[in-house]
């Protein structure tokens, strides 16, 4: 089957612009993760699905950033009143379980490239 | 202070040459840790991991050791090939953390002719 997608590519917006980010996860995956990579910077944790139950928001650097999943498969990260140190890469990832036992692998999309001008 | 600290930051080898990237955390209790390969403009793909009782796990020419008591680990590139040109990222799952994995800056290696 396929891997994680992940749309757009690539998204060029202006400052103040609002973006949404979209994340189709592998099937079955009962996790979903979102990350950040700048440039010279590790991975950044930003939010985390699992199931049904609430996700862990604790990585969100503001308000302006919020991401759902809905119906425990497909995800939108949306970034409102985008700024020029929001530009990064967004990279999502998906596993069966919390990523962070030794048998669940994470699973991760090509990314998206955000640009804020 | 990054919890993983990896080096060398870059890398050059020739082909065919063997290299090894260090990883150095500071994480503790965890529950294990991972190399990742992410290849320019993709997602990272894993490697190898390993939990904190074992000291090595390969995947073909790659091999990881593990060091609990230093809370080192290394990767090592046998026989190297112009595609193992990637960012080589550690990463330490802490004991407990569920979702919160700790990612290094990487480590860009190229290989050249």
């Amino acid at each position: 089957g396929a891997g994680v997608s992940q749309s757009p590519s690539n998204k060029v917006t202006e400052k103040g612009k609002d973006v949404e980010l979209r994340c189709d996860p592998i099937s079955g995956h009962t996790a979903l993760y979102w990350y950040r990579q700048s440039l010279g910077q590790g991975l950044e944790f930003l939010i985390y699905f699992q199931g049904n139950s609430a996700p862990d928001k604790s990585g969100l650097p503001s308000d302006r950033f919020s991401a759902e999943r809905t119906g425990g498969s497909v995800s939108t990260l949306t970034i409102q009143r985008t700024q020029q140190e929001d530009s990064a890469v967004y990279l999502c990832a998906s596993s069966y379980g919390l990523a962070g036992g030794p048998n669940n692998e994470q699973f991760f999309g090509p990314g998206t490239r955000l640009t804020v001008l | 202070k990054n919890q993983v600290e990896q080096s060398p930051q870059s890398l050059i080898i020739l082909e065919g040459k063997n290299c090894t990237l260090q990883c150095n955390y500071t994480v503790s209790p965890f529950s294990n840790l991972r190399w990742y390969k992410q290849d320019t403009g993709r997602g990272p793909v894993s490697l190898t991991i390993m939990t904190f009782s074992e000291n090595t796990k390969s995947n073909g020419r790659y091999t990881a050791t593990l060091d609990a008591d230093t809370k080192q680990s290394s990767l090592h590139i046998t026989a190297s090939q112009l595609s193992d040109s990637a960012s080589y990222i550690c990463v330490v799952s802490p004991t407990g953390g569920g979702n919160k994995l700790t990612f290094g800056t990487g480590t860009q290696l190229k290989v050249e002719l």
